[in-house]
């Protein structure tokens, strides 16, 4: 079974440039989540979507957004990209039933603005 | 607000030792996973807990779950060069669905 999968692995942008990230779920996962994470930080929550639906935003500004497509993959725009986005981006994917919060990562997708 | 704290940030010890991480909070947790990452990769999932009181047994990796499950920790007996990674502590509390991420600590392990 195929895990989470993103691409591309790279991305190099300039400043001011929008970019887009994108996620496969394990299959049969409804929910994905973006997280950050900039050198020598940890994780930060970004987006959360559940069945096609936003459910829960981290707090970052507003040029942060994606969406979830009915095959519930998933893509992650950066707009008016600043050199601070530099950071690998993790897409993880769960299967929300109960209270089950386990979610598994893709290889993630490295930023680098310049 | 971190809502986890992990303990200590950065380990370097010997091929053969024990050791153990500490993943603390204020908030309670309904379930926390422990990950482990390599540089420039995303995070494995290692084990889930969820009882208060729980302990699971990875090999030589040993979770445990705090009674009040507002604290975890992980103990590796005998470490080895292929543990070396960064540590991640991982829970959801309160009606959050997405996980919340401790710092990490940082694993060196020297053959």
């Amino acid at each position: 079974e195929a895990g989470v999968t993103q691409s591309p692995t790279h991305l190099i942008k300039t400043r001011g440039q929008q970019a887009t990230l994108r996620c496969s779920p394990i299959s049969g996962h409804t929910s994905v989540y973006w997280y950050q994470q900039a050198l020598g930080l940890g994780l930060q929550f970004l987006l959360w979507y559940d069945e096609g639906e936003e459910r829960n935003r981290g707090n970052f500004p507003p040029r942060f957004s994606g969406r979830q497509f009915p095959n519930y993959s998933s893509e992650l725009n950066v707009n008016a990209l600043e050199l601070e986005d530099s950071a690998l981006y993790l897409c993880a994917s769960s299967l929300v039933a109960g209270g089950n919060t386990e979610a598994f990562f893709g290889q993630g997708t490295r930023l680098t603005v310049v | 607000t971190q809502l986890l704290e992990q303990s200590p940030q950065f380990l370097s010890i010997q091929e053969g030792e024990n050791l153990t991480v500490y993943c603390n909070s204020s908030s309670v947790f309904s379930s926390l996973q422990w990950y482990r990452q390599e540089p420039g990769e995303g995070p494995v999932l290692l084990v889930t807990v969820v009882t208060g009181g729980e302990v699971k047994k990875l090999k030589r990796l040993t979770f445990q779950f705090g009674d009040a499950r507002k604290d975890s920790s992980l103990h590796i007996t005998a470490a080895q060069p292929g543990d070396t990674g960064l540590y991640l502590c991982a829970g959801a509390a309160g009606s959050a669905r997405q996980l919340t991420f401790g710092s990490g600590t940082q694993l060196t392990v020297l053959p």
